[in-house]
């Protein structure tokens, strides 16, 4: 089945630091891609997403390339705020159903 | 726009006690999911509604939960009767499949179940 695998948690930056957030996946046909965000207290939201090959998704500063031959879609900031500090979770949704696979998700916190 | 509308924000109940989760989708959406986040299990998709019929509901923990969407604008999850352990955050999310398929949550409803 459909799956996704993120890089553990919890990751800790400074500001201004590059921020990476691994995300490979399995899936069967042609995935959709998505990077959600929850803050604290918050519901999910959705950060950027890509529908096909070598697209790139990006929003506030945030980027990820979809990578087939790699089977990634990794998450990249070059400069992270203390306001960044969230949940990351990377998802999938194959062409051929509604549901959405999530992966465990990473704890990032920035510290001024 | 309102986005995805849920109430209460935050339930506290007693054991043994009924308990409805009320959501909202965004006008025009034609999917709900209702979803449960834990700290241990982290997030589940616990059943979705595609035109208000219930297609998947595999990830319901058991007969004590029930989810119902009388029409394109309401559902409901129900946990009849509750127990500690389904103390978690309860998200609604919807979507229009055929359109990008991405979901919108929710803020989420906070149950505690004493």
């Amino acid at each position: 089945g459909d799956s996704v695998t993120q890089m553990e948690g919890p990751v800790t930056l400074s500001e201004e630091a590059f921020l990476t957030i691994n995300c490979t996946y399995t899936a069967t046909g042609y995935p959709s891609l998505f990077w959600y965000v929850q803050y604290p207290g918050e519901g999910l939201q959705l950060l950027l997403k890509a529908t096909k090959a070598d697209d790139k998704g990006s929003n506030k500063g945030f980027e990820a390339t979809y990578r087939k031959e790699t089977t990634s879609f990794h998450l990249e900031k070059g400069s992270v705020q203390v306001s960044d500090s969230a949940v990351y979770f990377c998802a999938l949704t194959s062409s051929n159903d509604y549901k959405l696979s999530f992966g465990a998700g990473t704890t990032v916190t920035v510290r001024a | 726009d309102a986005g995805v509308i849920q109430s209460p924000r935050h339930e506290v109940t007693e054991m043994g006690q009924e308990v409805t989760l009320r959501c909202k989708p965004i006008s025009g959406h034609n999917s709900l999911f209702w979803y449960r986040q834990t700290m241990m299990r982290g997030l589940e998709l616990l059943i979705y509604f595609n035109n208000n019929v219930p297609i998947d509901d595999s990830g319901m923990p058991e007969d004590r939960f029930s989810a119902k969407m009388p029409n394109a604008s309401f559902s409901t999850l129900k946990i009849q009767p509750s127990e500690p352990r389904d103390s978690a955050v309860y998200f609604c999310a919807s979507s229009y499949i055929g359109r990008g398929n991405e979901q919108f949550f929710g803020p989420g409803t906070r149950l505690t179940v004493l």
